[in-house]
């Protein structure tokens, strides 16, 4: 079975800088999709960024960027310039590319801005 | 498209009662999730519908959870004498045939007492 590892429970940045969570997971397949998903208090979770594992290239959205380590199963999530609206529970998830399209995922990191 | 709607958004029930939540996924999907979070954690897989067929169970669904998907639309989880261990947020998904995206809803918080 495929497991996720969140090792930061809570992270804190200065507003406008620059914020890198980590996520390790665990699998013996070889193709797969890696996600970041956020969930800002009271608020429903909404995805944020995802990673073919097929693919080198590491993915990025405006703000966001992912490390992709395939050989170390690691998968870390960069959050540029830092803004008050990045405050959330973020979530590492791991979904296998063929049969069940489950979710797997880590235990979230919570992400505090100081203004 | 207004997303995917969840109901009740809170249920507080006596240990004993049974509960039943409801799914709206958005309308062309025709992939169904369900998810408990517990405090503190990430949301764990219960469930998954492919239209009206409930495709796996995983093994935290219990013989007193049964969800169904009447015409592949809506969605319903009903927990049967609830426990105080079943307090969590539920959660649903759905995504469509084409896309690995899994649209959540707001959730249905449930406190046993």
């Amino acid at each position: 079975a495929q497991t996720v590892t969140q090792s930061q429970p809570e992270m804190s940045v200065q507003e406008a800088e620059t914020v890198t969570l980590s996520c390790t997971y665990d699998t013996s397949e070889s193709d797969y999709y890696l996600f970041w998903y956020k969930q800002p208090p009271s608020r429903q979770m909404i995805l944020v960024i995802r990673q073919e594992a097929y693919k080198q290239q590491n993915a990025t959205e405006n703000r966001f960027s992912v490390n992709f380590q395939k050989a170390a199963k690691s998968f870390s999530l960069k959050i540029s310039d830092s803004q008050l609206g990045d405050a959330a529970m973020y979530f590492c998830a791991y979904r296998t590319f063929f049969g069940n399209e489950k979710l797997t995922f880590g235990t979230g990191t919570r992400l505090t801005i100081i203004p | 498209d207004t997303g995917v709607s969840q109901d009740p958004r809170h249920k507080i029930t006596k240990r004993g009662q049974n509960v039943t939540f409801r799914c709206d996924p958005i309308s062309e999907h025709n992939r169904l999730y369900w998810y408990r979070q517990t405090l503190g954690q990430g949301p764990e897989f219960l469930t998954y519908f492919q239209n009206e067929a409930q495709l796996e169970k995983s093994r935290l669904l219990s013989d007193r959870f049964s969800a169904e998907r009447p015409k592949g639309s809506f969605s319903t989880l009903e927990i049967q004498r609830t426990e105080q261990g079943d307090s969590a947020m539920y959660l649903c998904a759905s995504s469509s045939s084409d896309s690995t995206e899994q649209y959540f809803g707001p959730g249905t918080r449930l406190t046993v007492t």
